[in-house]
């Protein structure tokens, strides 16, 4: 079945870019996601790409797609401690059901 | 707009004893979603809905849970009876329709199974 991978922490320093990275396995994958989840609070969805894109910007987010490679990143630029929370990578193939990584929790250090 | 309502937002329980969840999506959303979210994983999905029937209930452990959309719109999930290892969040999410522009996440449920 699909599989979704990611690492589990990230740590970095205020104002420092962060990376994050997502492996899939589903080649038929159509859309790829960041959801972000804040402390005590719900997942939010904060970008999510088309399969037949490489990269899309959303002023300090780049979302990076290699699909030969099936990697997904997720680089936040100036990090700020306000970043500081758990990044869920997900994908979805077929039916609109998204398969979701484990999270990477950030760490942002001031 | 409103967001995707959930309630309770914490429940404790024995086990071998029932529990439900209560789900109000974003008004409109045709799909809903049911997932379990385990401590240190992330989110599984158990059962999605679109208006009142079932698309996917492939990995719902049908002989103890449960699930239903009454009127395409509010849903309900139900354990019965509950297992230690139940303990989890249990995220609600909707979507307009088939799910491709990503889902909007309610806060969840926190079940805890002593």
């Amino acid at each position: 079945g699909e599989d979704v991978e990611q690492s589990l922490f990230l740590s970095v320093r205020e104002g420092d870019s962060s990376v994050i990275n997502c492996t899939y396995t589903d080649s038929s994958s159509t859309y790829l996601y960041w959801y972000k989840q804040e402390p005590g609070a719900g997942l939010q969805l904060l970008t999510y790409i088309f399969s037949n894109m490489d990269m899309k910007q959303d002023q300090r987010l780049t979302v990076l797609l290699n699909k030969k490679d099936k990697h997904l990143s997720l680089r936040i630029a100036d990090t700020q401690t306000g970043d500081s929370a758990i990044y869920f990578c997900a994908e979805t193939a077929s039916a609109g059901k998204s398969t979701f990584g484990d999270g990477t929790t950030l760490t942002v250090k001031p | 707009e409103a967001g995707v309502a959930q309630s309770p937002r914490y429940k404790i329980i024995e086990k071998r004893q029932s529990v439900a969840f209560w789900c109000n999506p974003i008004s409109g959303h045709a799909t809903l979603y049911w997932y379990q979210r385990i401590l240190g994983q992330g989110p599984k999905l158990l059962i999605q809905f679109q208006n009142n029937g079932v698309v996917d209930d492939s990995q719902l452990p049908k002989d103890r849970f449960s699930a239903e959309r009454l009127k395409g719109v509010d849903s309900t999930l139900k354990i019965q009876p509950a297992k230690l290892e139940d303990s989890a969040v249990y995220l609600c999410a909707s979507s307009p329709s088939d799910g491709s522009y990503g889902y909007t996440f309610g806060s969840g449920t926190r079940l805890t199974v002593v």
